[in-house]
């Protein structure tokens, strides 16, 4: 058990529609990351968030955004879902923000596209 | 951002050592070289990571190339268990703290 957890774990939906996927860190961790994991792409970097702020920002699409909350929790918000969408998109959380540190990351939630 | 290099699969017997290689030719001397292995329908599982010398830890062990271009996972016994992509990639402070990954190697374990 890493001790980050998202919710939901499996999410079905259809083209169009918007979604939100929440991820609650492991505690005492400041930094929030966000991936995309297609059978196609591998894992994609998305976002990080730093103790509420942006940190870095990847392959992220203008139809997605994150933001993470005073209580450190993460959301990633998903909008005009489009059938590539779906995925596996992973959260992960580490004490600072630095390169130095491991990430430990959830289980993460199974988007599916109809 | 500087890349890494993995073989696609490699196959291991149980309890013997693995060896797992990574090149990373254009390393920059900030960068960490970080070890994370996923199993099948799990979130990626960090292993290991270091700098310029050697690390050792519960899970496995970290040669790094002196010239820092290259790296090794070792895993000691290899389990059944151990079976899962592993994944070497690099991460520095300042090249926007983005975490990149690659294809990862894919272990085999046979028992």
């Amino acid at each position: 058990d890493s001790g980050v957890t998202q919710t939901p774990k499996h999410l079905i939906t259809a083209t169009g529609q918007r979604v939100t996927l929440r991820c609650s860190p492991r505690s005492g961790d400041l930094s929030v990351y966000w991936y995309q994991q297609s059978l196609d792409q591998g894992l994609q970097f998305l976002i990080q968030y730093y103790n509420g702020e942006e940190r870095a920002k990847g392959n992220i699409l203008e139809r997605f955004s994150a933001q993470q909350f005073p209580d450190l929790h993460s959301e990633l918000n998903l909008s005009s879902l489009e059938l590539g969408d779906s995925a596996l998109y992973f959260c992960a959380s580490s004490v600072g923000g630095h390169s130095n540190q491991p990430q430990h990351f959830g289980d993460g939630t199974r988007l599916s596209i109809l | 951002d500087a890349k890494t290099t993995q073989p696609n699969s490699m196959e291991s017997n149980e309890e013997e050592p693995v060896h797992l290689p990574c090149n990373h030719s254009t390393i920059s001397g900030t960068d960490y070289i970080h070890w994370y292995r996923q199993l099948p329908s799990q979130g990626p599982e960090y292993v290991i990571h270091g700098l310029t010398s050697n690390v050792n830890n519960r899970m496995a062990s970290l040669a790094i190339a002196e010239d820092r271009k290259s790296s090794t996972l070792i895993l000691h016994r290899a389990t059944l268990r151990d079976a899962a992509v592993y994944y070497c990639i690099l991460r520095d402070n300042t090249g926007g703290f983005k975490t990149i990954f690659g294809a990862g190697t894919r272990l085999f374990v046979k028992a």
